[in-house]
């Protein structure tokens, strides 16, 4: 079936450091991509989706690139702040987006 | 601004009841979700919604069921709660209006004992 996943549980970094969060897809279709964040104590959010090929979505300083020939969409950020400390899930969704499928999740832990 | 909202926020039920987890969004989606966050299994989709009276099964629908009286209102069921069961549950709406981004309510954690 169609899913996500993303390699890093855990990631840890220290202020202005760039980060990267791994993410390939697998899917039998040509799925839209997602990425969302959750700050603790509250509900996933939306951050950014791409929907082609090549496609670049950002928001709030992060971006991530559609590579549908790697199947991935690896988040990045050139320099995190305490503030970015979260859980970033990606996620695709096919047919009319219907229905998403979400990562396992990756903790980013930002030192001052 | 969207809004989804779930209640109780906290419960905790003994093993062999029922359990009932509400969610009400007044976002006007068509769409609504119920999945479950589990560390190690990210947020993984247990019934979802296309309007009032409908239910769909998700990737792991056993042990829950869905309600869906309204376009406001979408409920989860544990029938008979299991200590399996034991996680922080979401509710979500979102439609292809919004490009089906979702909103997401702040979570329901459920204790089992």
């Amino acid at each position: 079936g169609d899913s996500v996943t993303q390699t890093e549980g855990q990631v840890a970094l220290s202020e202005e450091d760039f980060l990267t969060i791994h993410c390939n897809y697998s899917a039998s279709g040509y799925p839209a991509l997602f990425w969302y964040v959750q700050y603790p104590g509250e509900g996933p959010q939306f951050l950014f989706r791409a929907s082609r090929d090549k496609e670049k979505g950002s928001s709030r300083g992060f971006e991530a690139t559609y590579d549908k020939g790697t199947t991935s969409f690896h988040l990045r950020k050139a320099s995190v702040q305490e503030s970015d400390s979260a859980v970033y899930y990606c996620a695709l969704g096919m047919s009319n987006y219907n229905v998403l499928y979400f990562g396992s999740g990756t903790k980013l832990t930002v030192e001052p | 601004e969207a809004a989804v909202t779930q209640s109780p926020r906290n419960k905790v039920a003994v093993t062999g009841g029922k359990v009932t987890l509400s969610c009400n969004q007044t976002n006007n989606h068509n769409n609504m979700y119920w999945y479950r966050q589990d560390t190690g299994h990210g947020l993984r989709l247990i019934h979802y919604s296309y309007g009032a009276g409908s239910t769909e099964k998700g990737d792991i629908p056993d042990g829950y069921k869905a309600s869906r009286p309204s376009q406001e209102n979408f409920s989860l069921i544990l029938e008979l709660a299991t200590p399996s069961q034991t996680s922080v549950y979401f509710c979500a709406s979102g439609d292809r209006f919004s490009g089906n981004t979702l909103y997401f309510g702040e979570g329901s954690r459920l204790i089992v004992v």
